[in-house]
């Protein structure tokens, strides 16, 4: 079946770096990409929806200056969580909608932990 | 606002045992309707979904749902669970074409 590529699985940072994760469609096309966020014991949240070749749209209360999406290519988005904070420690999770027949495939999470 | 609740957040079940995880959303419009999997360790795989039609749903491993309008809910069941059902279960509802809201997900641990 069709899989989607979510890297790293798990990342340890210093307050204040950023950290890029990795969403890849491997078999399919996906114009649309969506990234979620999920706190310990509560639901997955939609951050935004990546569009290849357009600028994304951000849930409301989502920092688009602190949570940059690039979907450069019919099969990779990125989600950059920039100057990361202890706050911003979350379980992402990414998902990949195929072009043809617009099923909905997920990644497998990146653990995030910002110190 | 649109919400989707699900009950158990924790469901502890000894194996042949049945199941049923509730589901209930709000949303006054057409919906599609979701249950996906997250088994440890693995990524969130779809279990079944309603987008129309007969409104019981049956899905991958003995799965089945059922979408009841009048109750706003989308309730999953198995009649008899196994030691790999262990995992948790997310309700999900797409009231448009993009975006899926999900429930808080329920942990369901199988003991032999």
């Amino acid at each position: 079946g069709a899989v989607v590529s979510q890297h790293p699985s798990w990342v340890i940072c210093k307050s204040g770096t950023s950290v890029k994760i990795e969403c890849r469609s491997l078999d399919f096309q996906a114009t649309t990409m969506f990234w979620y966020r999920q706190f310990p014991k509560q639901s997955l949240m939609l951050m935004a929806t990546s569009n290849e070749g357009s600028k994304a749209t951000y849930e409301q209360g989502v920092e688009k200056d602190k949570f940059l999406i690039n979907h450069a290519s019919l099969t990779l988005s990125t989600l950059t969580v920039t100057s990361a904070h202890p706050e911003d420690s979350s379980f992402y999770i990414c998902s990949a909608r195929d072009l043809e027949d617009e099923k909905l495939f997920f990644g497998s999470g990146t653990q995030l932990s910002v110190l | 606002a649109q919400s989707v609740s699900q009950h158990n957040h924790h469901v502890i079940l000894s194996e042949a045992a049945s199941l049923e995880l509730g589901c209930n959303y709000s949303y006054g419009g057409t919906v599609n309707l979701f249950w996906y999997v997250q088994y440890p360790g693995q990524h969130l795989q779809l279990l079944l979904k309603y987008f129309s039609g007969d409104p019981l749903v049956k899905g991958i491993k003995g799965f089945e749902a059922e979408f009841i309008k009048s109750k706003f809910s989308f309730n999953l069941r198995k009649p008899s669970v196994q030691w790999s059902d262990t995992a948790e279960y997310f309700c999900a509802v797409n009231p448009d074409t993009d975006k899926l809201i999900f429930g808080t997900g329920t942990r369901l641990q199988v003991f032999p």
